[in-house]
């Protein structure tokens, strides 16, 4: 049973270009965290996506930033246009169905780096 | 507002020893914590979690403790090891902000053999 997968593990882009990063969650699960940490500091909640559905995305950037979960493939996080201040390492989380009262499991990240 | 911080931003301690880290927070809403180990390059790994019903509980060389009434967790390791060696989160979940957890800034953990 695969944990969370995320891809890629590392991202170069150039101040301008779009950045997109994939997360699959563990099987059986249907609620997927995003979850940005700057280095040296704590993870910080971004959104919370249900298939098909956005829950809560207060910790999302009101411009260039969004996420999706459709109901077929990947969850993905796009950053439009990134800038230097993006780069970060970006985290995904999986619970299962009943998800708010379980723990989340997490991925190993994507490090983007935006030169 | 809400915010879940750490007292000690670092902790150095010697192979055998037990560690102890802390965490505060100010949600009294809050009704499950989790703690998470993360080591360089890696995402966070779940340690154990408890529920706000409950004031201790106990895993395999661990054992986290609540206490609400100044709003106070703890994380203690047994006999720490090398292998302990990284930075330890603690976060929270409120019943009424859905299912987001909200993570403290961290304590790195650095065992000295």
């Amino acid at each position: 049973n695969a944990g969370v997968m995320q891809n890629p593990r590392h991202l170069v882009r150039r101040r301008g270009q779009e950045a997109r990063l994939r997360c699959s969650p563990m099987k059986g699960h249907s609620h997927v965290y995003w979850y940005r940490q700057l280095p040296e500091e704590g993870l910080k909640f971004m959104v919370y996506l249900q298939k098909e559905n956005i829950i809560d995305e207060s910790g999302m950037p009101k411009e260039r930033f969004s996420a999706e979960f459709p109901k077929e493939g990947p969850s993905i996080l796009r950053i439009q246009q990134v800038v230097r201040g993006d780069s970060a390492a970006y985290f995904c989380a999986s619970s299962p169905p009943r998800g708010a009262n379980y723990g989340y499991t997490f991925g190993s990240g994507t490090r983007l780096t935006v030169v | 507002g809400e915010s879940v911080g750490l007292h000690l931003p670092t902790l150095s301690v010697q192979e055998g020893d037990n560690s102890i880290i802390n965490c505060a927070y100010s949600n009294s809403a809050s009704d499950y914590f989790i703690w998470y180990k993360q080591e360089s390059g890696k995402g966070p790994q779940f340690i154990i979690d408890i529920r706000s019903n409950m004031d201790k509980r106990q895993g395999q060389r661990v054992t986290v403790l609540l206490n609400k009434t100044v709003k106070h967790l703890s994380l203690q390791i047994a006999a720490t090891q090398p292998g302990d060696s990284a930075v330890y989160f603690c976060a929270e979940r409120s019943h009424n902000q859905g299912g987001k957890l909200i993570f403290g800034q961290g304590t790195e953990l650095s065992v000295k053999p």
